[in-house]
């Protein structure tokens, strides 16, 4: 069974700021995804980034960057420019690969951005 | 394309009754999964359906059932529901390339269940 950590339940950061979340995981698949998840208070899950663990390059989506280090079976998340509309619950979730859509979902961490 | 949709947004049922749900995916998408979301247990999987077959399943009770259409609309029914059915059930549609490179599971707005 995969599990997923996220050990910050809360963060702040000031507007315009950089701020990174963190996620750790632990599994025994080789080939896998992982999936940065925003929920803001609307409690929308919207997707913000998604990396495929055979690739070794960091994914990039706008302000929103990974640092995945596959062999710490660490999988961060960077925000760049941080923005009002940032502020949400932010989850870290794992999906085996070949094995259907059933995502992993960590605790999350609740992200305030301050003007 | 247009997103997910889901129906009811809110629900309030008494402990006891049954309640479905529905789950309408992006066009296109095979793949519909469900999953329960609580304060004290996060977000949990419940099961995934595939072309009209379950493919995956969760620790749920059997009073949790699902089932998909041919159009790939997908229904969750909660049987003799409990207090602690109390939740925001959430569908995701999943697709995937032609290489079968997974896209991402897109969620719905979710179902908002108060049991009293």
């Amino acid at each position: 069974a995969q599990t997923v950590t996220q050990s910050q339940p809360e963060m702040s950061v000031q507007e315009a700021e950089t701020v990174t979340l963190s996620c750790t995981y632990d599994t025994s698949e080789s080939n896998y995804y992982l999936f940065w998840y925003k929920q803001p208070p609307s409690r929308q899950m919207i997707l913000v980034i998604r990396q495929e663990a055979y690739k070794q390059q960091n994914a990039t989506e706008n302000r929103f960057s990974v640092n995945f280090q596959k062999a710490a079976k660490s999988f961060s998340l960077k925000i760049s420019d941080s923005q009002l509309g940032d502020t949400a619950m932010y989850f870290c979730a794992f999906m085996k690969d070949n094995a259907g859509n059933m995502l992993t979902f960590g605790g999350g961490t609740r992200l305030m951005v301050k003007p | 394309k247009a997103g997910v949709t889901q129906t009811p947004r809110y629900l309030i049922k008494t402990r006891g009754q049954q309640v479905t749900l529905s789950c309408s995916p992006i066009s296109g998408h095979r793949s519909v999964s469900w999953y329960q979301q609580t304060p004290g247990q996060g977000l949990q999987f419940l099961f995934e359906y595939f072309s009209e077959t379950q493919r995956n399943k969760g620790n749920f009770p059997g009073r949790f059932s699902g089932r998909q259409f041919s159009n790939s609309r997908s229904e969750m029914n909660v049987s003799t529901l409990e207090l602690g059915d109390s939740a925001l059930y959430l569908c995701a549609s999943s697709g995937a390339s032609s290489s079968g490179r997974i896209w991402g599971s897109f969620f719905g707005p979710g179902t908002r269940l108060t049991v009293l």
